[in-house]
This record gives structure tokens, sequence and C-alpha cells, in this order.
């Protein structure tokens, strides 16, 4: 099955440097990879999201890259702000194929200081 | 958008008493519904998948009698802990998806403390 590995597990960055998180991913045939944040006892919440015919997309401060050769996808954060602090998680799948479960990586605790 | 909305938020249980989490998609049938774990301070864990109508698949090492998850309805899904023990308290969350859709629609958690 899916192995989805995510580094580092702990970042900490001055406010409005760049912040930068890694995954890669075992299944060549995943298709979807989406990232999410999550404050402490709430729901994940999706900020984006990219498809394997895509190399980069980006929205405002947000960009995610894509290597489908590598097998391997990054999150960018530019001009971070203390309320990026949070936990973040990569995640891949077959999306769009019944049944098909995300895999999450085990998680970035990014700490933006002012 | 697409709602999933997932009860209780929180539930206090004594050991070896058992325990029912509902999801329900508000606005859209799901297909399927994905129940992961999430102990603290690590990642949601995959427990086990069910589609609509069909027995559940479980992940390696998730125990299918103590784990009930029952799909009747594109709408509802529930995770029953039955015999809960100290070990199973954490944060369960449900995510719901329909087939040909690329998203996930996360429910809102539930933090189940077994005492």
């Amino acid at each position: 099955g899916e192995n989805v590995e995510q580094h580092p597990s702990t970042l900490s960055v001055q406010e409005g440097d760049s912040a930068v998180i890694k995954c890669t991913y075992s299944d060549s045939a995943s298709n979807y990879f989406p990232w999410y944040k999550q404050e402490l006892g709430k729901r994940p919440q999706l900020i984006i999201d990219i498809r394997s015919n895509v190399g980069e997309k980006k929205d405002q401060r947000i960009a995610v890259t894509l290597n489908k050769t590598a097998k391997h996808f990054s999150l960018h954060i530019t001009e971070t702000q203390p309320e990026d602090s949070a936990v973040y998680f990569c995640a891949a799948s077959k999306g769009g194929q019944a049944g098909t479960a995300l895999i999450f990586g085990k998680g970035t605790t990014l700490s933006v200081s002012s | 958008g697409a709602v999933v909305s997932q009860h209780p938020s929180w539930v206090i249980c004594k050991s070896g008493t058992s325990v029912k989490i509902e999801c329900r998609s508000l606005d859209f049938q799901a297909t399927t519904m994905f129940w992961y774990r999430q102990f603290p301070k690590q990642s949601l864990m995959l427990m086990a998948t069910s589609n609509e109508g069909s027995k559940a698949t479980y992940e390696q090492g998730v125990e299918k009698d103590k784990f009930l998850i029952n799909h009747a309805s594109l709408t509802l899904s529930t995770l029953t802990v039955t015999s809960a023990h100290p070990e199973d308290s954490s944060f369960y969350i449900c995510s719901a998806s329909k087939t040909g859709d690329l998203g996930y629609t996360f429910g809102s958690g539930t933090r189940l403390t077994v005492v």
C-alpha cells in the first residue's frame, strides 16, 4: 500500500521567512496530493492540493510542487505569519477511484515567531 | 460546500462499555466513508474504509470485532467502539468521498476518553 514520508517533523521560522515541507510517496499510481493544516483538536483543513497532471500550483502565499518522477511533493509558504503556526500534513491517494483513502504523512509542526 | 456532521464531539466512557460515533453527510451522498484515529501529536491513521451497503475493509492491526462500522445508507456511517479500554482513548475522525470526486470531506472529530 501507499506510504508517505514527511520532513521535517518540526520547523521554526521567523515571521516573514519562507517555510518548506517535503513529502515523498511510494505508490506511483497515486494522483492526488493535498496538504492540510490542523489545529489542536480540530479537523484537518485543506489548504492546497495538486493533481498528478500538474507540476506546480500556487494560491497567494502558498504553493505546492510535484515531481512525479521522483515521487515527491513540497509545500512552500512565503512571508510566514504567526497565524501560520500549526501542524501541517501531506497526504496522497489514487483520487477519483472508488474507495481510495488518503494516506497521511506524520506531520510537521510549524512555529512562526514574531 | 460538502459538509459532514460528526457526533458526539467528545465522550467519556467507562472501561468495558461501548461508544457509538456517527457521521452524516448533510448535502451529498457519501459513496465511501473512511475512519481515522489520531493519537496525541501523531498523524491520522486509517482504520477502515466502508462503502455504502458493504462490509468495511479494515487496515492491518485494526480489530474488526472491536471497531464495528456500519454504512447502511449514503448519508450515514457509524463507528462503534466495543468494550472500550483506556488505550482506545483517541481522536476519531471520519472522512467522506463520492465516486469520481477527488475531494474528501472530514467530520469535526470525536475525542474519546475511556476511564
